[in-house]
């Protein structure tokens, strides 16, 4: 399976604090993306960084890649409540027609 | 507000029901997805469309059946469901593989 891991499964942090995930993957990805999901809702992309890319910045985050160890990171940097969500990573493998979402990473931010 | 609708957003239904769900997206994107979530599991791609062709279907049931009238809506189609399959049904669309636009989800209940 291609499919990404995220990691850790969940995290608790304060506001104010920076939040890191992790996301392992398996085979070649032409580009690497973040999404996150609100309870029950729908999912929002975030940042998408090629695989010729090893780090993007987007406001509060930071995505860095390392293909040579099939891994990428999302750091958001001085978390707020509102940041409280499902955060997932999604590949895009060469030959497949569709992204590959990982199980995500659930972020809870307390004030 | 991604620019892609789904209705209803909630629906209930008997295993001996026929309903339907629909999507919407105006963002001139030419493939289409419907996703699975269901509690503690991965977001399960279940059908693709690409030009209004559908190019993957995951070995999903027969009670679940697509269709695509045009590039802009996306339809699925529910009969005889078990209650297994209540979950969050997701639509989303995009122009290629880069960024996947999601609806804000149907909840379906199936009793």
């Amino acid at each position: 399976s291609q499919q990404g891991e995220e990691d850790p499964q969940a995290l608790s942090i304060q506001e104010g604090e920076n939040a890191t995930m992790n996301c392992s993957y398996k085979t070649s990805i032409n580009n690497l993306q973040w999404y996150r999901q609100n309870s029950g809702r729908g999912l929002v992309h975030l940042i998408l960084i090629r695989s010729n890319e090893r780090e993007k910045h987007s406001g509060r985050l930071r995505v860095t890649l390392d293909t040579s160890k099939k891994s990428s990171s999302l750091l958001i940097t001085a978390s707020r409540a509102a940041d409280t969500a499902s955060y997932f990573c999604a590949t895009d493998h060469s030959g497949y027609s569709t992204l590959t979402f990982g199980k995500g990473t659930m972020l809870l931010v307390s004030p | 507000e991604t620019g892609v609708t789904q209705t209803p957003r909630h629906l209930v239904m008997g295993m001996t029901n026929k309903k339907s769900l629909k999507c919407e997206q105006h963002l001139g994107h030419n493939a289409m997805y419907w996703y699975k979530q269901s509690a503690k599991k991965p977001l399960e791609l279940m059908f693709v469309y690409s030009l209004e062709e559908r190019v993957e279907n995951n070995s999903v049931p027969s009670r679940f059946s697509p269709e695509c009238p045009n590039s802009s809506h996306l339809f699925l189609h529910l009969h005889t469901l078990q209650p297994e399959d209540s979950a969050l049904y997701l639509c989303a669309s995009s122009l290629g593989l880069d960024t996947q636009y999601f609806g804000p989800g149907t909840r379906l209940t199936v009793l």
